[in-house]
């Protein structure tokens, strides 16, 4: 599965848009790109993933640039639930290990 | 939370002792994950099962043993513990075989603090 490079942290105001970047220079033609995040102490949550086209529901936005390079994690409407450090995940769709790196640590600031 | 509990939740034992953690799901899912979190670290995979009887390693399986006799029973043992395996241990399943399941979505128990003193 293909490396990830993310920011170690991020700041973000309450109510503005949280993007957060990843690189996956790396990655291949059949590899998704996953995003879970971690808030204090609990188990990671899964958000969303993507192949190519950009992806949205209801906690998150996806947007994958043409090349599949990176990609950016948008929390439109951030809160303060929305601290948590979020993790960036290349795999193939029928590798069954999830593979975390550091990620980035968000914090929204009241 | 996908049915998933862990015993103990937490657990203080002295170096040299063995320790069992035990994942229980509910929901009868074929995957299921043991995990490890230390400070300065992801989630680090220690091994998982693919079925009954059918594990096998991940990145950091030295000092660990699993065993899965039933479905929902996924355990996580250290023969004799060592302070360096004083951790954060999250146990996961993944939803698969069903059309409405996310792949490579894994739900994530509670975690069990360890401390090998």
């Amino acid at each position: 599965d293909a490396k990830t490079t993310q920011p170690p942290s991020m700041d973000c105001a309450e109510g503005r848009a949280a993007n957060l970047p990843c690189n996956h220079s790396t990655i291949s033609g059949n590899e998704y790109v996953y995003w879970y995040r971690q808030i204090h102490s609990q188990g990671p949550q899964y958000i969303i993933h993507g192949l190519k086209n950009n992806e949205t529901n209801e906690m998150a936005s996806l947007i994958i640039t043409e090349d599949r390079k990176s990609s950016t994690l948008i929390l439109p409407h951030a809160t303060l639930r929305d601290t948590a450090v979020y993790y960036c995940i290349v795999l193939n769709f029928g590798n069954e290990k999830l593979t975390f790196g550091t990620g980035t640590r968000l914090t929204i600031i009241p | 939370d996908a049915g998933i509990t862990q015993s103990p939740r937490h657990k203080v034992t002295e170096t040299g002792t063995p320790v069992t953690l035990r994942c229980h799901q509910t929901e009868n899912h074929r995957y299921m994950y043991w995990y490890r979190q230390d400070p300065g670290h992801g989630l680090r995979l220690i091994h998982y099962s693919y079925g009954v009887k059918d594990t096998d390693k991940g990145e950091v399986s030295d000092g660990y043993s699993v065993s899965r006799s039933k479905t929902e029973d996924f355990l996580l043992t250290l023969e004799s513990a060592t302070s360096s395996q004083t951790s954060v241990y999250f146990c996961a399943i993944q939803r698969t075989g069903d059309v409405s399941s996310t792949p490579n979505e894994q739900f994530f128990g509670p975690g069990t603090r360890l401390t090998v003193l």
